[in-house]
Parts: C-alpha cells; structure tokens; sequence
C-alpha cells in the first residue's frame, strides 16, 4: 500500500545506545518530517527536509541527527540515547504547495531504559 | 512562534450528543490550518484544511469552521466509532511546516 512506512515499530535501548529509525515514502513527496509526541505535549518537529540532501532543525532537534540520502528516505538518528528521549516518534511527508497535508507514518514506539 | 491551544483536553458523549472542540492559534501568516484525527496506537489521519477566516468544511458528521483567532470542530449527532484524539495543525509563513495543538480525547459511548 502506498504511504509512509516506519520501521522499527518498537525499540528497548539502554541508556547510551545508539540507533537509527527509518522513514520511506513511495508517494514522491518533497517534503519529510520527524516528530515525536509525547503525554500532554503533542507532536513537535525535531527535524524536517525540503529534498534530498536537505536538512532542517525543528523544535526540538537537540539529541537527533538526520540524513537524506535518497528522496524517498528520511532517517533519524539518535547517537546516546538519553530517558528524556522515551516518546513515540512520527516520520511525515508532504508535497510541496498550498495544500500540504501531511501523511504521516504508524510511528515508531522507544523506550529508554 | 506559531502557538496553537486545543480545548478541551478530553470531552466524554453520549452517542448522539452533539458537541463541539476548540482551537485557538497565533500565527504569523496563516497559509492553512488542519484538522487530524488519530486513533490509539496508529499516526494521525488528514481531515480537513482551512485556509481563510469564514471557510468551513464538512464529512459525515464532521464540520470544521474557521474564524481569525480560532477554529472549531463540530460533532454533530456522534457514534462510537468518531473515538479518537482530534489534533489541530497551523501552517504559517515560515514554511510548510505545522504545529501543533496538544488534541483533544473525545469518547463517545453508546
């Protein structure tokens, strides 16, 4: 099916690891978002893309790099997981224009032990 | 800073109340605001995009107006399955980026 896919769907790290999420869309849009959503907090940009071998910080972009290697990919990456960054994380994209609605990813479930 | 307030936090029906949630923003520059529906566990779902002060849309028993500080979000008649967590979305000058409001948990019981 079409859309935005985000693997892992859940993660356990120790405080300290390292990992990378990943977000593919098949939809050819220009534009790619990572947030994370948290309890009473609601969904803030950490990082965001206008194209491929673009980047952008967000919000909240402290603890997270991202790369955009291939158009249809945006990863994340967290280089020393930390507990603060336990929260669910939500890869969008959108095309470029007025109506830029964005489809989002199911999400991707971290807990930092 | 775009800034976007969602009211109220959670909002309890009986199915067939009518009712309806808040959003109230400050933006630089509206060039649209969202309406996003998301169920437990899944991403948030595109309703509806607003885009001037007096615009309004509908689906099914959904229907999202727009004035210059605020929207609203009718629920017009509900049935359990309209259970969700609707969000509200800004976009403004500064690009095509959103942000968002914290959502609203409406439960609607039969």
């Amino acid at each position: 099916n079409a859309g935005v896919t985000q693997t892992p769907k859940f993660r356990v790290l120790k405080t300290g690891q390292s990992m990378t999420l990943l977000c593919a869309q098949d939809m050819n849009h220009e534009y790619m978002y990572w947030y994370r959503q948290d309890p009473g907090m609601g969904l803030r940009l950490i990082h965001y893309s206008v194209g491929e071998g673009t980047t952008a910080k967000g919000e909240v972009p402290d603890g997270y790099n991202v790369s955009r290697l291939k158009k249809q990919n945006f990863l994340l990456g967290l280089e020393s997981a930390a507990p603060s960054q336990t929260s669910v994380y939500f890869c969008a994209s959108s095309y470029v224009g007025r109506q830029n609605s964005y489809t989002f990813g199911s999400g991707t479930r971290l807990t930092v032990v | 800073e775009d800034q976007v307030t969602q009211s109220p936090e959670a909002l309890r029906l009986q199915e067939g109340e009518s009712s309806s949630l808040n959003c109230s923003y400050t933006v630089s520059g509206l060039r649209g605001l969202f309406w996003y529906r998301q169920d437990p566990g899944k991403g948030p779902e595109f309703l509806f995009t607003l885009y001037s002060a007096g615009e309004e849309k509908e689906k099914e028993r959904l229907k999202a107006t727009l004035t210059k500080k605020e929207s609203f979000l009718h629920i017009t008649a509900p049935k359990p399955e309209d259970s969700a967590t609707y969000l509200c979305a800004v976009s403004g000058a500064a690009g095509n980026k959103l942000t968002f409001g914290g959502g609203t948990r409406v439960l609607v019981k039969p």
